[in-house]
């Protein structure tokens, strides 16, 4: 049963560039969430995708973009990237289907290395 | 107030000790909790999760849970050194984003 993977694994842009990170989530699982970790810090909620579509959002700028393919991988873009963007990128799937009201456990890739230099 | 707090630590506690890591969060609305442990350099994993007010024991591990008092813990018993790590304290109120905290660094000395 394969688990969560990334792609890349690190990844070394300039600013103002554009980013393109990877995501496959875990069998059977249908949603993928996007993070983003620095250090020091505990990963902060980019946004969700669930049948194919953006769900929620957290507190990031539109430069921070995505997608959802129909086998359930994920894509995330940042566009203009700024110093600031430089963390570990972490992707996470779950199982949100089925109308539960608890649960929906989260399972984590190995995460990109983004550095902006 | 931030939505859900951890001690940053270190915590330190000699081997074969209980490891006690704590978690406290803001909203009343949260129904699904979770522990994750990340090695330095790598990403988090999942190593318990508990919905129901009480304790919940996995191995070595038990989770803790008090609705009332808006608090979630962790307790590691017979501690190892490779349980050294930062253990993460997430929260999710119903289907709305997980909401981490900033993490406990564990260090656990033979």
């Amino acid at each position: 049963d394969a688990g969560v993977t990334q792609s890349p694994t690190h990844l070394i842009k300039t600013r103002g560039q554009q980013v393109t990170l990877r995501c496959s989530p875990k069998s059977g699982h249908d949603t993928v969430s996007w993070y983003q970790q620095a250090l020091g810090q505990g990963p902060q909620f980019i946004f969700q995708y669930y049948e194919e579509e953006e769900r929620q959002r957290g507190n990031f700028p539109d430069r921070f973009s995505g997608h959802q393919f129909p086998n359930y991988s994920s894509e995330l873009n940042v566009n203009a990237l700024l110093l600031g963007d430089s963390a570990l990128y972490l992707c996470a799937s779950s199982l949100e289907g089925g109308g539960r009201r608890i649960g929906y456990e989260q399972y984590f890739g190995p995460g990109t290395r983004l550095t902006v230099t | 107030q931030k939505e859900v707090e951890q001690n940053s630590g270190p915590l330190s506690v000699p081997e074969g000790a209980i490891a006690s890591l704590n978690c406290t969060y803001s909203d009343r609305g949260s129904q699904s909790f979770f522990w994750y442990r990340q090695y330095s350099g790598k990403s988090p994993e999942l190593i318990m999760f508990i919905y129901s007010n009480g304790d919940k024991e996995d191995g070595r591990f038990t989770a803790q849970l008090n609705k009332a008092s808006q608090y979630v813990s962790l307790l590691i018993r017979d501690s190892q050194p490779s349980d050294s790590a930062t253990y993460l304290c997430a929260v999710k109120p119903g289907r709305r984003a997980l909401t981490f905290g900033s993490g406990t660094r564990l260090q656990v000395q033979p």
